[in-house]
């Protein structure tokens, strides 16, 4: 059984740092790409980050609205993927999505964990 | 603002079909069969419901049907029941933007 569970959520200060972790287990990790998605409270869905997988030499796209404060990554021997947040505002408050998908011309995102909050307030 | 336009609600009663839009442009669903839609009941994480234009994940009913003419991608729900109602979000590759989301549309069952 496909599982992707997410942590690191927590309440954080403007301007201050998180990194969320989602941990995957039930496939082959590494044959994977692996996003992450985010949804503000009472909005949508927006992506924010996906990594390729090694086939694909592990490369990154993001959001263009982020503006390079945030960096996706991912531990193939430990089946993580990462997504480091730097200078978060209030904006950024959401619930954080790890989703397996999204690159390597595979451009949907089949299994999603259940999500962690990220609140960001002072 | 959304990169694709979903209408902000559609509405159906048991046993009738209904379909949601999703418009996109040139650069996204014009251009790429890489259109997918997701469900989101209140509180839950996403389901794939349809992925590339018209397919279905393994073992999903097959009430749900995915379409793309021109600019615009459909998700047709039929004989709808009362579990369907929830948020739906459609997605397609941007070959500017990578991914793009439609802004949700809530469907209530009456």
């Amino acid at each position: 059984e496909v599982q992707l569970v997410e942590s690191g959520g927590g309440l954080v200060q403007p301007g201050r740092s998180l990194r969320l972790s989602c941990t995957a287990s039930g496939f082959t990790f590494g044959d994977y790409a692996m996003s992450w998605i985010r949804q503000a409270p009472g909005k949508g869905l927006e992506w924010v980050a996906f990594i390729r997988n090694k086939a694909y030499s592990g490369t990154t796209e993001y959001a263009a609205s982020l503006r390079g404060r945030f960096t996706i990554s991912r531990d193939d021997s430990k089946t993580i993927a990462y997504l480091q947040m730097n200078s978060l505002n209030t904006e950024d408050t959401a619930v954080y999505y790890c989703a397996r998908g999204g690159g390597s011309a595979r451009y949907y995102f089949d299994y999603w964990g259940q999500g962690t909050l990220v609140t960001v307030s002072s | 603002q959304s990169a694709l336009t979903q209408p902000a609600s559609v509405s159906g009663s048991p046993g009738q079909s209904i379909t949601i839009s999703c418009t996109g442009t040139s650069t996204d669903i014009v251009g790429y069969n890489y259109v997918s839609w997701y469900q989101q009941h209140p509180g839950k994480a996403p389901k794939l419901m349809i992925y590339d234009v018209s397919k279905r994940p393994s073992g999903l009913s097959n009430r749900f049907s995915g379409s793309k003419s021109g600019n615009t991608a459909s998700l047709t729900i039929s004989g709808l029941q009362a579990e369907d109602e929830a948020d739906y979000y459609c997605t397609s590759y941007s070959h500017s933007a990578h991914v793009v989301f439609g802004g949700g549309t809530k469907l209530t069952v009456l």
